[in-house]
């Protein structure tokens, strides 16, 4: 069972609306990931994190997405205005190290962008 | 051009016999392979996950067999239940990343 805990598993917004979910890494995974997968199924890497610093991110969450993972509080992804294409499955995953090794995912947050 | 491919896109077998999902990667560069299962209205699950100086890792019913020079692996559930019935992610990532590039996903049904 996953360790990482997502909250909400559900949201919707209208257009334009500001958009925010959280995530709780598994206890001792310094690195968390954001992950957006669509209705077809298909996975989009938004960014990651070690602690509270960004490794990597893709252009998109520069511009609408805003993302943090401060000391001593859940990691959090941000959308500033939604758009009907925003809708999708909102996960996030955490590891214990960068790279080549387990990563494990949350439940997701079902965002409906109305 | 998609970097990690996976086929069928749907399976179905019966119960008790072995399902055979495929996937293929572009860039040589991927060393890590994790396969992860999904099923309706849950984030995926890590089922097992194989580095590329390995050509073949198991657990219990689940097998990936690894080919480096064809860019090929596959994952082997023998023994089918009706409850491995879900979708099933080839997964794959490179060295000092720990981004993953998943494929489309493999379908897979299993009718008892």
């Amino acid at each position: 069972n996953s360790k990482v805990i997502q909250t909400p598993r559900y949201l919707v917004k209208g257009q334009g609306q500001k958009a925010k979910m959280r995530c709780i890494p598994e206890k001792g995974h310094p690195v968390v990931f954001w992950y957006q997968q669509n209705k077809n199924n298909e996975f989009k890497f938004l960014i990651n994190f070690q602690n509270q610093e960004v490794l990597q991110q893709i252009d998109m969450t520069e511009k609408r997405f805003s993302a943090e993972c401060p000391s001593n509080s859940p990691c959090s992804l941000e959308i500033q205005s939604s758009e009907a294409g925003d809708s999708a499955l909102y996960l996030c995953a955490s590891s214990l190290l960068q790279s080549n090794t387990e990563v494990f995912f949350g439940k997701g947050t079902r965002l409906t962008v109305v | 051009q998609q970097q990690v491919r996976q086929s069928p896109q749907s399976l179905t077998v019966w119960e008790g016999e072995t399902a055979i999902l495929n996937c293929s990667y572009e860039d040589s560069t991927f060393n890590y392979f994790p396969w992860y299962q999904q099923f309706p209205g849950e984030g995926p699950a890590l089922l097992i996950s194989i580095r590329s100086v390995s050509d073949k890792k198991e657990d219990g019913r689940f097998t990936i067999f690894f080919n480096k020079r064809e860019k090929k692996l596959s994952l082997h559930i023998t023994d089918s239940q009706p409850g491995d019935s879900a979708t099933y992610f080839c997964a794959a990532s490179a060295p000092n990343t720990g981004k993953l590039t998943f494929g489309d996903g493999t379908v897979l049904t299993v009718k008892p």
